[in-house]
């Protein structure tokens, strides 16, 4: 069974400042794709990036970037200058090759950014 | 944009009710999730459909059904709701291709049992 594991209940960081959240996960396939969601206070769940295992290239989105290890089974997101309105729960997730596109998500890590 | 809509931001419920959470979604996505969120826990799949008619269970599906007889619409049923099913309830829809794998959210049903 895969697992995803975010060890950081919590973090902060100054407006403007970059910030790494870890995430690590545990899988046989070969197959597969991560996700980070972010879930602002009180407002939806939205895709922050993805990326597909069978590449090489770290994806990135504006100022979201991801650090995939695949041996490492390691895929960090880092938030490069820091804005108010990053602040939210985030969501490291697994999804395996399948045609149900099943999630599993970690325990989700809080960043607050600080004016 | 892709909208999916949840019937209730906030619900509360006595032990023992029949409960039924809504879930809409307006973009012919084949694929349809209701999670529960628990702080500390994550998002916990409770069921899955991937056609009309069609589910299957996640990783906590006890306590819980669900109905998909409309290809935009599913619903959650609590049979006898439970305290400890007092949480937030978070519904998602997907397009069953492995490009457009990304799921969509609801905003979710905040739950209290009484």
């Amino acid at each position: 069974a895969q697992t995803v594991t975010q060890s950081q209940p919590e973090m902060s960081v100054q407006e403007a400042e970059t910030v790494t959240l870890s995430c690590t996960y545990d899988t046989s396939e070969n197959n597969y794709y991560l996700f980070w969601y972010k879930q602002p206070p009180s407002r939806q769940m939205i895709l922050v990036i993805r990326q597909e295992a069978y590449k090489q290239q770290n994806a990135t989105e504006n100022r979201f970037s991801v650090n995939f290890q695949k041996a490492a089974k390691s895929f960090s997101l880092k938030i490069s200058d820091s804005q108010l309105g990053d602040t939210a729960m985030y969501f490291c997730a697994f999804m395996k090759h399948s045609i149900t596109d099943k999630l599993i998500f970690g325990t989700g890590t809080r960043l607050q950014v600080f004016p | 944009d892709v909208k999916v809509t949840q019937s209730s931001r906030y619900l509360v419920k006595r032990t023992g009710e029949k409960v039924f959470l809504e879930c809409v979604q307006d973009m012919d996505h084949e694929n349809m999730f209701w999670y529960r969120q628990d702080p500390g826990l994550g998002l916990r799949l409770i069921y899955f459909s991937y056609d009309v008619k069609m589910k299957e269970k996640g990783d906590i599906p006890e306590g819980y059904s669900v109905s998909r007889e409309k290809k935009e619409r599913f619903s959650l049923i609590l049979e006898s709701a439970s305290t400890n099913q007092t949480s937030m309830y978070l519904c998602a829809s997907s397009l069953s291709q492995e490009t457009k794998n990304i799921q969509y959210f609801g905003a979710g049903t905040r739950l209290s049992v009484l």
